[in-house]
């Protein structure tokens, strides 16, 4: 069974600055969707960015951007230039391409923004 | 109207009562979804729904029961319930539960606390 490991259940970074957010998975599958999940306090879960396994190059979308290990089955959220807004709950989560529409969380990290 | 609609918002319930949490979505999906957020766990898929019919039911209790009477609405009936079904229980959708994106829009959860 796919399962996905957050290893940080807090984090917290000065505004401005960069910081990392870890996940690892498991899974047997060679091809699968990996995700980044925000969760801002009593607001909807969004999506932040996606990585399909196929691709080698790494997912961007403005400031935000991951580090895709496939071989170690790594998938690091990098924010760079923290803003306030950016303080959530942070899930990566994981689909297999095939078959229904399942997606598998990890436990989440509590991001905070020291201004 | 925002995308995935969840009502209440916040419900506190006896372990004898009876009530109902409901979705609606906006966006033209026709896969519908049931997650269950507690503290300190990743989120649990309950249920999926793809063009109104159950398409995985993740061994929830029979005290949860679940009516999806079309592509835009899903309920969620609960009776006698547990404390421990205390969460945040969370409603998304998708345009289909094979699509490749992966990706799904949620609404901001239900608050229950059984007592």
């Amino acid at each position: 069974a796919q399962t996905v490991t957050q290893s940080q259940p807090e984090m917290s970074v000065q505004e401005a600055e960069t910081v990392t957010l870890s996940c690892t998975y498991d899974t047997s599958e060679s091809d699968y969707y990996l995700f980044w999940y925000k969760q801002p306090p009593s607001r909807q879960m969004i999506l932040v960015i996606r990585q399909e396994a196929y691709k080698q190059q790494n997912a961007t979308e403005n400031r935000f951007s991951v580090n895709f290990q496939k071989a170690a089955k790594s998938f690091s959220l990098k924010i760079s230039d923290s803003q306030l807004g950016d303080a959530a709950m942070y899930f990566c989560a994981y689909r297999f391409i095939q078959g229904a529409q399942k997606l598998v969380f990890g436990q989440g990290t509590r991001l905070t923004i020291n201004p | 109207e925002t995308g995935v609609t969840q009502t209440p918002r916040h419900l506190v319930m006896g372990m004898t009562n009876k009530k109902s949490l409901k979705c609606e979505q906006h966006l033209g999906h026709n896969a519908m979804y049931w997650y269950k957020q507690s503290a300190k766990k990743p989120l649990e898929l309950m249920f999926v729904y793809n063009f109104k019919e159950q398409t995985e039911n993740n061994s929830v209790p029979s005290r949860f029961s679940p009516e999806c009477p079309n592509s835009s609405h899903l309920f969620l009936h609960l009776h006698t319930l547990q404390p421990e079904d205390s969460a945040l229980y969370l409603c998304a959708s998708s345009p289909t539960a094979r699509v490749d994106t992966g990706e799904l829009f949620f609404g901001e959860g239900s608050r229950l606390t059984v007592l």
